[in-house]
């Protein structure tokens, strides 16, 4: 199985900050690395996927980076709806594996 | 606008099979990935499996042997068997789609289904 590292565990920020998530594979997943988000009581949203690409109605501020084995997701200018959970995902092979996740809280 | 739903039974017991449905709205079952995902707050997210073309499926190898899939074209669902089940399968249970060319991303889930395995 591919093993993905995903980090900090959580984090603590401000409206306004800029965040950056990490995710690391062990082996390379070429660009086939997707970012979510969730809520509390919710179902993960998709925001990124092949690496880099903003999914439909996402807002700009979200971007993402990496191929291979290093990953990242960017939050420029954090808006209050923007504190959740973060998991990356890897679907270059099966299994398909999920990131840790990265809490994203209110300094 | 896609939509899918899951359903079926919120409590079920040790060493019994738990079957769940994915009643899916907007597209059609005949074409992309059609995943299951389950998530428990001590082990995250975790893929069960997907079931794609005319049945096939894959599935994640820790569950492999207690896993299958189905699809019924002609109502748009497609469902999971999961047996032998113990308090490790106490989880939220996602149904959701992968878009083959987005690098297979989840980009419709369920609410998601609380599941508890408990006598």
């Amino acid at each position: 199985d591919i093993q993905v590292t995903q980090s900090p565990p959580s984090l603590s920020a401000s409206v306004g900050d800029r965040v950056t998530i990490t995710c690391r594979t062990d082996q390379s997943v070429f660009n086939y690395l997707n970012w979510y988000q969730q809520k509390p009581g919710q179902a993960p949203k998709l925001l990124i996927y092949g690496a880099s690409n903003l999914q439909n109605g996402v807002p700009s501020r979200f971007t993402g980076s990496g191929a291979g084995t290093d990953f990242a997701l960017s939050i420029n200018s954090l808006q209050l709806e923007d504190f959740a959970t973060y998991f990356c995902q890897q679907t270059y092979t099966n299994p398909i594996v999920f990131g840790q996740g990265t809490e994203v809280v209110l300094k | 606008q896609v939509q899918l739903q899951e359903s079926g039974p919120g409590l079920v017991k040790p060493s019994e099979t738990l079957s769940l449905t994915c009643s899916v709205s907007g597209d059609s079952i005949t074409i992309y990935h059609w995943n299951w995902i389950r998530q428990t707050p001590g082990k995250g997210l975790e893929w069960i499996g997907y079931i794609y073309d005319s049945g096939s499926f894959s599935v994640h190898p820790s569950l492999k042997g207690r896993v299958t899939m189905s699809q019924d074209t002609s109502r748009n669902q497609f469902s999971l068997k999961l047996t032998s089940l113990s308090a490790a399968d106490t989880a939220v249970y996602y149904c959701a789609r992968g878009r083959r060319g987005f690098a297979y991303a989840l980009d419709f889930w369920g609410q998601g289904i609380l599941v508890t395995v408990s006598s």
